[in-house]
């Protein structure tokens, strides 16, 4: 049972537009959605993180989107660059993100064309 | 202040053998998790370590894996008898006391274990 879909699988996006990457779960309890951005042969790399008291949380021009009572969550990437060219993973956790195991959705893999 | 530390970063083995990964937390972090990621999908959680305790090994695989991570030195992965479905990358992520505020799980570069 996957607990966190995501989707797209894949997004090609032009320099300057506008990535959007989608998140839904299903177990009310988690209270944690970080996003991960993952280059080729490299770990992820937090890039922004949202709990549930919060609808929306932006750092530059990354912007997380959160509609509790839909549970699912977004990512936007603003004026998208080719160096944001990298696999983006959702996660969700029950116990905030420092005492129990992350759930990941599948990833997005994102092509930002110049 | 160094990043999580794996090692080694590739480790090749033949079916039946026996593969040891490393992790190293940040400096500080008391909390270590291992994740497994098959090409092309997402990263799916092991266990869950503190210092000389396993707190959760809920998605760690009955048989042939074990976990530790001991009062002194590195969390150690050990998958006996490989099989060719254990090819896989391996993450370790470490995170801080737990304290409100500090969730963020740091990852490691990761191991590339191919078995032959």
């Amino acid at each position: 049972q996957q607990q966190v879909k995501q989707s797209p699988q894949s997004l090609i996006v032009q320099k300057g537009g506008i990535s959007i990457i989608n998140c839904a779960y299903e177990n009310t309890a988690f209270d944690y959605f970080p996003w991960y951005q993952q280059f080729p042969g490299k770990g992820p790399a937090l890039l922004i993180a949202i709990r549930p008291d919060v609808s929306e949380k932006k750092e530059g021009r990354f912007t997380i989107s959160f509609n509790k009572s839909a549970k699912q969550f977004s990512l936007h990437i603003m004026d998208s660059q080719p160096g944001d060219s990298a696999t983006y993973f959702c996660a969700a956790s029950m116990n905030g993100g420092s005492q129990g195991n992350l759930i990941f959705g599948k990833g997005t893999k994102l092509s930002v064309k110049p | 202040n160094a990043g999580v530390m794996q090692n080694p970063r590739h480790l090749v083995r033949r079916r039946g053998q026996e593969a040891r990964l490393r992790c190293s937390p940040m400096k500080g972090h008391s909390h270590v998790y291992w994740y497994r990621q098959l090409p092309e999908e997402g990263l799916k959680f092991m266990v869950y370590l503190q210092k000389e305790n396993i707190i959760d090994e809920s998605g760690m695989p009955k048989e042939r894996f074990s976990a530790e991570f001991p009062k002194e030195g590195p969390s150690i992965l050990r998958i006996q008898q490989v099989v060719r479905g254990d090819s896989a990358a391996y993450f370790c992520a470490s995170s801080p006391t737990g304290l409100a505020g500090e969730d963020e799980q740091f990852f490691g570069p990761g191991t590339r274990l191919t078995v032959l």
